[in-house]
């Protein structure tokens, strides 16, 4: 069975860093690209970064780059989001995805629970 | 970017209504969308790829079809426990973008 376990979330206070951790299991997730999707309270879904199946490619939308980046550790089958220079609007819960697809189709078909990120002094 | 604007944003239906519910993108996305649901205190669970394609276990009265810019959803009979907030996505091209979604509620 497919899992996606997030954690690392909790209250940071503006211009903070925090780290965020998916264990997958389940899968081979070294086969997998991977994805990080957030939620602010009471709000629609937003794509904030991708990372291919070897980490050697990554994607990020432009309120986070230069301030998040995507890893992954295969041996561990974990991903992570370093997120750095941590603002109100980055408050959100933060839900570590699994990528199909293929070209220019992708899709999320697994997502874990989410961890709550909330920014605020 | 591409904006994905969905509508209705909320839709009162009734157990065994058709559902029917729009996405259109700001440009040319091809087939390259995805529809999602997501449950009140729940994680978005994938019911839809490329488009048109049933993910596995969905059942079969959810359908998506469209291209380009024009996209549709349905659900052929509204069953209780569909009640949710459905979001459309574009994968096509980065930034990956999704629509506000369609709330669906009870009448």
């Amino acid at each position: 069975e497919v899992q996606l376990v997030e954690s690392g979330g909790g209250l940071v206070q503006p211009g903070r860093s925090m780290k965020l951790s998916c264990a997958a299991s389940g899968f081979t997730f070294s086969n997998y690209g991977m994805a990080w999707v957030r939620q602010a309270p009471t709000k629609g879904l937003e794509w904030v970064a991708t990372i291919s199946y070897d980490g050697s490619s990554t994607y990020y939308r432009d309120s986070v780059k230069g301030r998040f980046t995507i890893s992954r550790d295969n041996a561990k089958s974990t991903l992570y989001l370093q997120m750095n220079s941590l603002r109100s609007e980055d408050t959100a819960t933060y839900y570590c995805t699994r990528v199909r697809g293929q070209l220019r189709y992708w899709y999320f078909d697994f997502w874990g629970p989410g961890t709550m990120v909330t920014v605020s002094s | 970017d591409i904006v994905m604007t969905q509508s209705p944003t909320s839709m009162s239906i009734s157990v065994g209504d058709r559902v029917t519910m729009n996405c259109k993108a700001s440009q040319n996305v091809g087939s390259n969308v995805d529809w999602y649901q997501q449950k009140t205190g729940q994680s978005p669970k994938l019911l839809i790829y490329k488009a048109s394609n049933r993910y596995t276990g969905v059942p079969d009265r959810f359908t998506g079809s469209g291209s380009g810019t024009d996209f549709t959803f349905t659900i052929s009979n509204m069953q209780a426990e569909d009640l949710a907030v459905y979001y459309c996505m574009q994968s096509n091209s980065y930034p990956w973008t999704f629509g506000g979604g369609t709330k669906l509620e009870l009448k």
